[in-house]
């Protein structure tokens, strides 16, 4: 099956610095990846959706500054959070979709703590 | 009122029971319905995934879906420790790639 990875699992950083994370599709072309926030038991949110070679759109209340996307090939997707605060701690999920098919294939999530 | 409902829970059941877990949704473009299962610090892992009304059945899971009531639902048969999970259900519409999450409801299946 499609298997998405993301790097590093877990983070833990200082307020102020900016933290990368990496989500990759092993075994298919991703022609759009998601970005989504979950916090403690609550569900996932979208925060936007990357096109490879092609700017991020964001939701509404996601601020594109403060998270930048950027989706240079069909399997890696980078999601760097800029000047982290400790508001910014989270659960962050990637997803990936293929044109070919209606689904979309979770990673295992990064977790974001910031001090 | 959220596009997709779904109650948190926890909802506690014993070994071997039968579960109902449901969601409604408001939007009627919605096509596609998923159900997700999430072990606590994981990704989401697809369980089941539905076009439009109808049953699908897969080993323990049952899927459903009523668009006319705008209600879904999943049934797990024979209910093991292993299932205690969130299980969340997703939709989408005809045509876009977007899924639109409930709020998943925690279930611990107890020995």
């Amino acid at each position: 099956g499609a298997v998405v990875s993301q790097h590093p699992s877990r983070v833990i950083c200082k307020s102020g610095t900016s933290v990368k994370i990496e989500c990759r599709s092993l075994d298919f072309q991703a022609t759009t990846m998601f970005w989504y926030r979950q916090f403690p038991k609550q569900s996932l949110m979208l925060m936007a959706t990357s096109n490879e070679g092609s700017k991020a759109t964001y939701e509404q209340g996601v601020e594109k500054d403060k998270f930048l996307i950027n989706h240079a090939s069909l399997t890696l997707s980078t999601l760097t959070v800029t000047s982290a605060h400790p508001e910014d701690s989270s659960f962050y999920i990637c997803s990936a979709w293929t044109s070919g098919g209606n689904e979309q294939f979770f990673g295992p999530g990064t977790r974001l703590t910031v001090l | 009122q959220k596009e997709v409902e779904q109650d948190p829970g926890p909802l506690s059941v014993p070994e071997g029971a039968i579960v109902s877990l449901n969601c409604t949704y408001s939007n009627s473009a919605f096509q596609y319905f998923m159900w997700y299962r999430q072990y606590s610090r994981k990704g989401p892992e697809l369980l089941m995934y539905t076009y439009s009304s109808g049953n699908k059945e897969d080993g323990r899971f049952t899927a459903q879906v009523d668009k006319s009531s705008k209600y879904i639902s999943l049934f797990i048969r024979d209910s093991q420790p292993s299932d205690s999970a969130t299980y969340l259900c997703a939709m989408m519409t005809g045509g876009g790639n977007k899924l639109t999450f409930g709020t998943g409801t925690q279930l611990k299946v107890e020995l």
